[in-house]
């Protein structure tokens, strides 16, 4: 198993500029998570999916698209990057139980965007 | 909200000696996870121990150990036997519901001293 991959590890936009993270995980996991990480922020949820076709907002989801196709893939979409997105970003998996709670989360290796 | 604090945001510890990280967190939820991840300089978040509310006892993973007190609503981690290896910064984060989602104190950073 890979686990979960995100490509690319880095990338540098301009303001205004659109681009897709790619997040995806060969676990057969059904919870699928956006988060992104800034100095003395922790991390903090953008979007989540329970399944296939099912997306729901995070804490900070203005900016960011999802779409969740398929289970293996969560693509995160910045459609006209801004400065303030400048953040590294976690995709993060694990299975979701009978009891509807999610077992331990599993973590990509993130994504640092530079927005200029 | 489910809120999570971190309140040092800095720790030193000597190499093999105990350190202890201090978390708390704020929630009307009877049932949940909590969960201390680790994430050192390669950026990689790497689950150290998980702990269910509904257990008493305290989870424990070799050298890494919890104290739970529900009803104080704190979440300590224990390190002994600090290694060089062990220098992170630790995040510890909350879960609870169904279609949950984590909720990540701000972090702290733990530095060894050889």
């Amino acid at each position: 198993n890979a686990g979960v991959t995100q490509t690319p590890k880095f990338q540098v936009l301009k303001t205004g500029q659109s681009m897709t993270l790619q997040c995806a995980q060969d676990m057969n996991h059904e919870y699928m998570s956006w988060y992104r990480q800034d100095p003395g922020m922790g991390l903090r949820l953008i979007h989540y999916s329970v399944g296939a076709g099912i997306t729901d907002q995070g804490e900070v989801p203005n900016g960011y698209n999802v779409s969740r196709s398929t289970t293996e893939d969560f693509p995160l979409r910045l459609l006209s990057a801004a400065p303030s997105q400048t953040s590294v970003y976690f995709c993060a998996s694990s299975y979701t139980g009978l009891a509807g709670s999610t077992d331990t989360q599993y973590f990509g290796p993130g994504t640092r965007l530079t927005v200029l | 909200a489910q809120t999570v604090t971190q309140s040092q945001p800095e720790m030193s510890v000597q190499e093999a000696e105990t350190v202890t990280l201090s978390c708390t967190y704020d929630t009307s939820e009877s049932d949940y996870y909590l969960f201390w991840y680790k994430q050192p300089p390669s950026r990689q978040m790497i689950l150290v121990i998980r702990q269910e509310a509904y257990k008493q006892q305290n989870a424990t993973e070799n050298r890494f150990s919890v104290n739970f007190q529900k009803a104080a609503k704190s979440f300590s981690l224990k390190i002994s036997d600090s290694q060089l290896g062990d220098a992170a910064m630790y995040f510890c984060a909350y879960e609870a519901g169904a279609n949950s989602k984590l909720t990540f104190g701000k972090g702290i950073t733990l530095s060894v001293r050889p």
